[in-house]
């Protein structure tokens, strides 16, 4: 079945901990992206990666870090640094001469 | 200041009426402007993209149009259902620019 999975679907992080979200696609998308969404704004780009061994920083990348050591994954570490990351997290990917963005069902992360 | 501007920003429908959502962008150089659907706790869905050189399409009972000259985008529901309720987000994409530019979104709810 392909497609584009985030695990887990909620997350629960105390004060100080690092977390990292999954994101698996096995559509053999080349580009894949990190979001977040907070409630009444739109999406955010956090990092995203064109290809494997290669990522940038997109417009809200503080206190968070990313890998691309494989095209069909790419993780998203949560630090500590990041002081309010109670949000939606989505993960999505496209083909490099398509424009659609293809999105995962979201990781929700909670801070206790 | 965002560049993609929707509203309204939340609308309640009867089941089986039409409504209509806009969307106004800053973005330039334009490339293409999609609608997504999402629904609660999920990941966007693709309904529609449109180039410059397009100023209609339709998926269903979902009908997007473009207006380059003037900035602007609506999406047409037609004969809502129960399941049409959820946000409606118009995304924009940029010549050159592999970010996309997102509005807040639609919130529509569609009451029995």
């Amino acid at each position: 079945d392909g497609g584009i999975t985030q695990s887990p679907k909620y997350l629960f992080r105390k004060e100080g901990q690092n977390v990292t979200l999954s994101c698996e696609q096995n559509l053999n998308h080349d580009a894949m992206y990190w979001y977040r969404q907070d409630p009444g704004q739109g999406l955010r780009l956090i990092y995203y990666s064109q290809i494997v061994n290669d990522f940038q920083k997109g417009d809200i990348a503080e206190g968070y870090s990313v890998s691309r050591e494989k095209k069909e994954s790419f993780p998203l570490t949560v630090t500590s640094a990041q002081k309010n990351p109670t949000a939606f997290y989505l993960c999505a990917s496209r083909l490099d001469n398509q424009e659609t963005q293809y999105f995962g069902p979201g990781t929700r992360l909670l801070v206790l | 200041k965002n560049q993609v501007e929707q509203s309204p920003q939340s609308l309640i429908i009867l089941e089986g009426k039409n409504c209509t959502l806009q969307c106004n962008y800053t973005v330039s150089p334009f490339s293409n402007l999609r609608w997504y659907k999402q629904d609660t706790g999920r990941g966007p869905v693709s309904l529609t993209i449109m180039t410059f050189s397009e100023n209609t399409k339709s998926n269903g009972r979902y009908t997007a149009t473009l207006d380059a000259d003037t900035k602007q985008s609506s999406l047409h529901i037609t004969a809502s259902q129960l399941s049409d309720s959820a946000s409606y987000i118009c995304v924009v994409g940029s010549y050159g620019n592999n970010r996309l530019a997102f509005g807040k979104g639609n919130q529509v709810v569609v009451i029995p």
